[in-house]
């Protein structure tokens, strides 16, 4: 199995300001086929379901704001947040879809300075 | 818009069997790899299972693997996640997801508890 390991697990960052968080994958998640890394992230908000942010590592999805990106290659990734803003709070988790069983990072907690 | 609503959630005692349902709508259901992740509450994601569009592949984690079926009614765009042999650890909120170049859509979730 891929082990995703994110870190910090949890993060304290002012409004405005830059949040990182990393996510390093056991093996890679680069296929040679396509050259795609199949690496997503996820927002999750208390009482509901994680939300979709970034696929294939870097790619935004859809109504995303662009303050979220994504990068990395191979085993290591990050999500950078810009510029903090208040409904930015949530767990984030990065997630390998390369092969099964699909895993999960822990989770960073992101919370306001 | 694309809409997945898990039933089926409930309390069960350990040893018996419980059965998920997931109503899909909004896109054309029969397209889509679908999967079901589980969450403890206040804990991380886990994923469950996973079935090909046509219902011919499967896969498990080995968690589950005997324990649990995925199967899919694309006529009637419903997922199901049949449980049996239920444990205390299998306690979660199961959410079901639909895959498309990473998991772009999830379900609001159905909690399941195994409690004597």
């Amino acid at each position: 199995d891929i082990v995703m390991t994110q870190s910090p697990d949890s993060l304290a960052v002012s409004l405005g300001e830059r949040a990182t968080i990393n996510c390093k994958s056991s093996q890679s998640v680069l296929h040679s086929s396509n050259n795609k890394n199949y690496l997503g992230w996820f927002q999750q908000k208390p009482g509901q379901p994680p939300r979709l942010l970034i696929y294939w590592a870097s790619t935004r999805e859809s109504g995303v704001p662009d303050r979220f990106s994504g990068s990395g290659s191979g085993t290591d990734f990050t999500l950078t947040i810009s510029s903090l803003q208040a409904e930015d709070v949530a767990v984030y988790y990065c997630h390998q879809y390369y092969s099964i069983p699909h895993t999960f990072g822990q989770g960073t907690k992101l919370e306001i300075k | 818009e694309v809409q997945l609503v898990e039933s089926g959630g409930g309390l069960v005692q350990p040893g018996g069997s419980l059965r998920l349902s997931c109503a899909a709508s909004g896109f054309t259901f029969s397209k889509y790899i679908m999967h079901w992740v589980r969450q403890v509450p206040g804990k991380g994601l886990v994923w469950v299972s996973r079935i090909d569009n046509d219902g011919s592949t499967t896969h498990y984690a080995d968690s589950v693997k005997g324990r649990c079926t995925i199967s899919r009614d694309n006529a009637k765009n419903t997922l199901h996640l049949q449980m049996n042999s239920l444990r205390a650890e299998d306690t979660a909120v199961y959410y079901c997801v639909r895959d498309l170049d990473g998991y772009n859509y999830w379900g609001q979730g159905a909690l399941v508890t195994v409690s004597s």
